[in-house]
């Protein structure tokens, strides 16, 4: 079946540091891929997406790129802020036919301090 | 449109009752999820909705959970006889099935549940 791997948080980083955070997937043919992301005491909420191989999704300055060959979608930022101190979930869906089951990692919590 | 909301945020109830939680998605939208997620876990899925289709609902963790969506609008999720290990927050999520999307999801806020 589907599954998708995060890195292990917390991540921990200064403020503008410069951010990744892993993912990698496995599944059948083509999925979209997403990263959600949940602040402390909301529930989660699209970040940015991309739906097919090599597409860059973008958004608040995060970006993370579709990279079929290597079935990984790292999340990055060049300058973070406190305000971006969250839980992080990577998922993926199937967009046709078939049994339809959204898969998401388990998170990658962010702490940034001042 | 004010969102996914989700209704009651909170239940605490005692082992052996039941409870059902509520789900209004975003009107437009014709695909509804139910997921529960425990402490430093993803969302893991339990069932969805095309309309008032079921579409899947093996993953739904047992056959004390049950879910409809009657009219294709909201959803009630019903768990009967809880137990302790059914503590978590349950969480609901709704997307457009327009041609082409993406399904990306758009969630309420949660309903958490603590079973004593």
């Amino acid at each position: 079946g589907d599954s998708v791997t995060q890195m292990e948080g917390p991540v921990t980083l200064s403020e503008e540091a410069f951010l990744t955070i892993n993912c990698t997937y496995t599944a059948t043919g083509y999925p979209s891929l997403f990263w959600y992301v949940q602040y402390p005491g909301e529930g989660l909420q699209l970040l940015l997406k991309a739906t097919k191989a090599d597409d860059k999704g973008s958004n608040k300055g995060f970006e993370a790129t579709y990279r079929k060959e290597t079935t990984s979608f790292h999340l990055e930022k060049g300058s973070v802020q406190v305000s971006d101190s969250a839980v992080y979930f990577c998922a993926l869906t199937h967009a046709s036919g078939g049994s339809y089951i959204p898969t998401f990692g388990r998170g990658t919590s962010l702490i940034v301090h001042p | 449109d004010t969102g996914v909301s989700q209704d009651p945020r909170h239940k605490i109830t005692k082992r052996g009752q039941n409870v059902t939680f509520r789900c209004d998605p975003i009107s437009e939208h014709n695909r509804l999820y139910w997921y529960r997620q425990t402490l430093g876990q993803g969302p893991e899925f339990l069932t969805y909705f095309q309309n008032e289709a079921q579409l899947e609902k093996s993953r739904l963790l047992s056959d004390r959970f049950s879910a409809e969506r009657p009219k294709g609008s909201f959803s009630t999720l019903e768990i009967q006889r809880t137990e302790q290990g059914d503590s978590a927050m349950y969480l609901c999520a709704s997307s457009s099935d327009a041609r082409g999307g993406s399904y990306e999801q758009y969630f309420g806020p949660g309903t958490r549940l603590t079973v004593t």
